[in-house]
């Protein structure tokens, strides 16, 4: 039920440009992305809620292909700020008694962006 | 303002104490959730209350026992913990939606947890 990211980690020197795959074998409702700083908790960076939507801000943007249950995070002309571990996330939808969705979440990219 | 925030910061405990875990929002969040992560490991869902009612126990060990004061507060009381319960603990919360997607979660700063 865990998605699988790729790649595991990645070391990019200032201004590389980045890919960051998210894949799972259960249909996806959604796709939020989160990136961790060390010691610190997970930031919320976007969402994606329609197979082919795209969002982006700044110069980290996603995609979502609903039919091959895969989302790619895409960073560009990156930055020593954008350091740190990548998740995705899948919403599991709760039909029953009241509950909320619960989020599950990927395996995690570990970006080191070096100047 | 999405802050969720979280005390104490850092907890160590014996074995055979009895501690707690704070977590409050004032965003009007219906949804709180418990989180662990373990170092370089995904968060893992522990519990989420939805409504102040707890919905979802991801099969924890009694020895974790979440409480919701109300709908701002979560607790997460704490007993006879094992040196391998040491971990980050983070709480979240998100406006609850059921049944369908698109209930964005936001995060704590989290309570860093050492059992001795």
């Amino acid at each position: 039920q865990q998605p699988v990211q790729s790649p595991q980690a990645v070391i990019l020197r200032e201004g590389e440009d980045a890919v960051i795959n998210c894949s799972s074998s259960k249909a996806l409702y959604s796709v939020h992305w989160y990136r961790q700083k060390h010691g610190e908790a997970p930031v919320f960076l976007m969402i994606l809620l329609k197979g082919g939507e795209q969002k982006g801000h700044d110069k980290i943007s996603a995609s979502f292909n609903e039919k091959k249950q895969q989302s790619s995070l895409y960073l560009t002309a990156s930055q020593l700020s954008y350091s740190g571990t990548y998740f995705c996330g899948t919403e599991v939808i709760m039909n029953y008694g009241g509950a909320t969705n619960k989020l599950i979440f990927g395996t995690g990219t570990l970006l080191a962006v070096q100047p | 303002d999405t802050e969720v925030t979280q005390t104490p910061k850092h907890l160590v405990m014996g074995m055979t104490n009895k501690k707690s875990l704070k977590c409050e929002q004032h965003m009007g969040h219906r949804a709180m959730y418990w989180y662990k992560q373990k170092a370089k490991k995904p968060p893992e869902l522990m519990f989420v209350y939805s409504y102040e009612k707890l919905s979802i126990n991801e099969s924890v060990p009694s020895r974790f026992s979440p409480e919701c004061p109300n709908s701002s507060l979560l607790n997460l009381h704490l007993h006879a913990l094992q040196p391998e319960d040491s971990a980050l603990y983070l709480c979240a919360s998100s406006q609850g939606r059921q049944g369908k997607a698109g209930n964005t979660i936001y995060f704590g700063e989290g309570s860093w947890l050492t059992v001795v």
